[in-house]
């Protein structure tokens, strides 16, 4: 079957750091995107790995182990901003026309206290 | 600016009603997708399309249907509306043959059937 989990909600202090977990168990796998949404906001896209490793952008890094079916993203130097939900999706092979499905986990909800 | 643009932020409606929901983006993308979102299960896909006229169902098709008249515009039409659809619905867009399709995504229609 095709499973993606990741914690329900975190909790953290602004200025800390924070790791968000995701493991999944797709049929294929094209791709793992984090996603980040504020409340009654649309999803925005954070990352994408493809390869095994840390990709960094800023404050916001996002690793991936394809052997072990795992990703987290990391945030560093927390704001109160970053209070919102952190989707991992992972990119499915198949589906006609150059598309590939993308599978949402439930999302990991993200509070930061001053 | 990349947008993806939806018809109505809130939507109520009564059971038995045909309701349309429109999705409409500037970014000339092949792909498009209809997505609902509700608490605890995350984005699933209801229908996307790869081109016009074409569509394909995702993970959750009953009881909706789908129109693609035009690249630029995807409709999601809920035939007679039922109180589980009640459902916050987003609607995306991506490039075809990009080596991460990012999927770009409007702010939602929060859809009550009462």
């Amino acid at each position: 079957g095709q499973n993606i989990d990741q914690p329900t909600e975190m909790t953290a202090t602004e200025g800390a750091i924070v790791q968000i977990n995701c493991t999944y168990q797709t049929s294929g796998f094209n791709g793992l995107f984090w996603y980040q949404q504020h409340a009654g906001e649309a999803p925005t896209f954070l990352s994408y790995n493809v390869l095994d490793g840390l990709e960094e952008k800023g404050r916001f890094s996002s690793f991936l182990s394809r052997s072990k079916g795992y990703s987290y993203l990391l945030l560093k130097e927390l704001q109160m901003k970053d209070s919102a939900s952190y989707l991992c999706a992972v990119r499915d092979t198949g589906g006609s026309g150059g598309y590939n499905k993308l599978i949402f986990g439930a999302g990991t909800r993200l509070a930061v206290h001053p | 600016d990349v947008k993806v643009t939806q018809s109505s932020r809130y939507l109520v409606k009564r059971t038995g009603e045909k309701v349309f929901l429109e999705c409409v983006q500037d970014m000339d993308h092949e792909n498009m997708f209809w997505y609902r979102q509700d608490p605890g299960l995350g984005l699933r896909l209801i229908y996307f399309s790869y081109d016009v006229k074409m569509k394909e169902k995702g993970d959750i098709p009953e009881g909706y249907s789908v129109s693609r008249e035009k690249k630029e515009r995807f409709s999601l039409i809920l035939e007679s509306a039922s109180t589980n659809q009640t459902s916050m619905y987003l609607c995306a867009s991506s490039l075809i043959g990009v080596s991460y399709n990012e999927q770009f995504f409007g702010p939602g229609t929060r859809l009550t059937v009462l």
